[in-house]
């Protein structure tokens, strides 16, 4: 039971390339998560997912998109990076209600130069 | 919508002295509360929660906390700190519905201690 993997750990992105980060969780869970990590910020909500081929706004979802194809899966991609988007990604899952304890993946470090 | 408050941004205790880490949320119905711990280059591990009853929640690690409603606070106490305690802290109150169980974090408690 491996919990939230993410994928990759670190990537150093140019401004206006794009790419994707890839959240799995293999706890069944209905509800994902997407946020990112800045200093002095704590974490804030980008996208987040109910169930597989559905996704919603969070806090701050300009200039990401994501898909939840599959249940187990979770997408956020950046079509054009820019260096606001320098940050530490963090992907989360939970059931749908009565807990609504959010698991945690070990992030992902982005930087775009 | 609701808001988390951690009023102190570094906190500095001697390793064995007692710590409390202050939260403070906006919600305006019965708030989920939780506390997460973040050590260095790590993700977030959950230490305890409030959904109901009763307002001391005992948590992993030796932490627990107290949800006080008429403060709307959830402070996060330990009585004898470990070095290996220092980490950062993040409440957070949760907000549950058919559109999700989204949580609201507060900015951080960085933790150091002293040996």
């Amino acid at each position: 039971n491996a919990g939230v993997t993410q994928t990759p750990k670190f990537r150093v992105l140019k401004t206006g390339q794009s790419m994707t980060l890839l959240c799995a969780q293999d706890m069944n869970h209905e509800y994902m998560y997407w946020y990112r990590q800045d200093p002095g910020m704590g974490l804030r909500l980008i996208h987040y997912s109910v169930g597989e081929g559905t996704t919603a706004k969070g806090e701050v979802p300009d200039g990401y998109n994501v898909s939840r194809l599959k249940k187990q899966n979770f997408l956020l991609g950046l079509e054009s990076a820019a260096p606001s988007q320098t940050s530490v990604y963090f992907c989360a899952s939970s059931y749908p209600a009565g807990q609504g304890e959010q698991y945690f993946g070990p992030g992902t470090r982005l930087t775009v130069t | 919508a609701q808001s988390v408050t951690q009023p102190d941004i570094h906190i500095t205790v001697s390793e064995g002295a007692s710590l409390e880490l202050r939260c403070n949320y906006s919600y305006g119905a019965t708030p989920y509360l939780f506390w997460y711990v973040q050590s260095p280059g790590q993700g977030l591990q959950l230490l305890l929660k409030y959904f109901s009853g009763d307002t001391l929640v005992q948590g992993i690690k030796g932490f627990e906390a107290e949800f006080k409603r008429s403060q709307s606070s959830f402070n996060l106490r330990k009585p004898s700190v470990h070095w290996s305690d220092a980490a950062e802290y993040f409440c957070a109150v949760g907000a549950f519905t058919g559109g999700g169980n989204k949580l609201t974090f507060g900015t951080g408690t960085q933790l150091k201690v002293e040996l």
